[in-house]
């Protein structure tokens, strides 16, 4: 059975720092992996998407990595911003059902 | 282009009542998802549409729930009774589903926050 584990499950950091989400799953027989961002009340918003031939993704200050062999994904935020603070989650995609993560809930301090 | 839309946002019920929710994705997506989030949890799916067949209801209490799409477009998850554990929230989500060595992006709505009292 597939599971996901997101660490840290939270994290506070100053304002422009460069920061690293991660996320582990069991089973490396997966299609690809998504991350979304989650604001607090509202649904999720697709942030990266990694095939699972594919080694990174980016997207502005975002940078997202998977191994698949060792089940580990990171999430890469460069010079963070207040307009970050959410709730990140990892999803890893087995046939068309995500699984997800509990999440790491991240606040930029001004 | 308009996003995954979901009704209503809120719903407030006592329980045993019934209750249901409506969900319309995005347009031309085949693949509909229903999951349920707990606080502090990630999303969990209770079914998938590949337009109007549920391919996937294992997690699908159906003692209580139900769903349906009809003519493989919206779609209506209805839960009767409720019951306390059931406050969560629900979410849809749509894909585009073109095979597995394409990537199949979900794409989610907003949400509807059901509390049983």
């Amino acid at each position: 059975k597939q599971e996901v584990t997101q660490i840290p499950a939270a994290l506070s950091v100053p304002e422009g720092e460069n920061l690293v989400l991660n996320c582990s799953f069991t089973d490396s027989a997966i299609y690809n992996l998504q991350w979304f961002r989650q604001d607090p009340g509202k649904g999720l918003t697709s942030l990266l998407l990694i095939q699972s031939s594919q080694r990174e993704q980016t997207s502005g200050r975002l940078n997202a990595s998977l191994d698949k062999s060792s089940g580990r994904s990171t999430l890469y935020i460069a010079a963070s911003q207040p307009g970050d603070s959410a709730t990140y989650l990892c999803a890893v995609d087995s046939s068309y059902k995500l699984i997800f993560g509990s999440g790491t809930r991240l606040l930029v301090r001004p | 282009e308009a996003g995954v839309v979901q009704s209503p946002r809120y719903k407030i019920i006592e329980k045993k009542q019934p209750v249901a929710f409506w969900c319309n994705p995005i347009s031309g997506h085949n693949t509909l998802y229903w999951y349920l989030q707990n606080l502090g949890q990630g999303p969990e799916l209770l079914i998938r549409y590949e337009n109007e067949e549920a391919v996937d209801d294992s997690q699908l209490p159906k003692d209580r729930f139900s769903a349906e799409r009809l003519k493989g477009v919206d779609s209506t998850l209805k839960i009767q009774p409720a019951e306390l554990g059931d406050s969560a929230v629900y979410l849809c989500a749509s894909s585009l589903s073109q095979g597995h060595n394409l990537p199949n992006e979900q794409f989610f709505g907003p949400g509807t926050r059901l509390t049983v009292l």
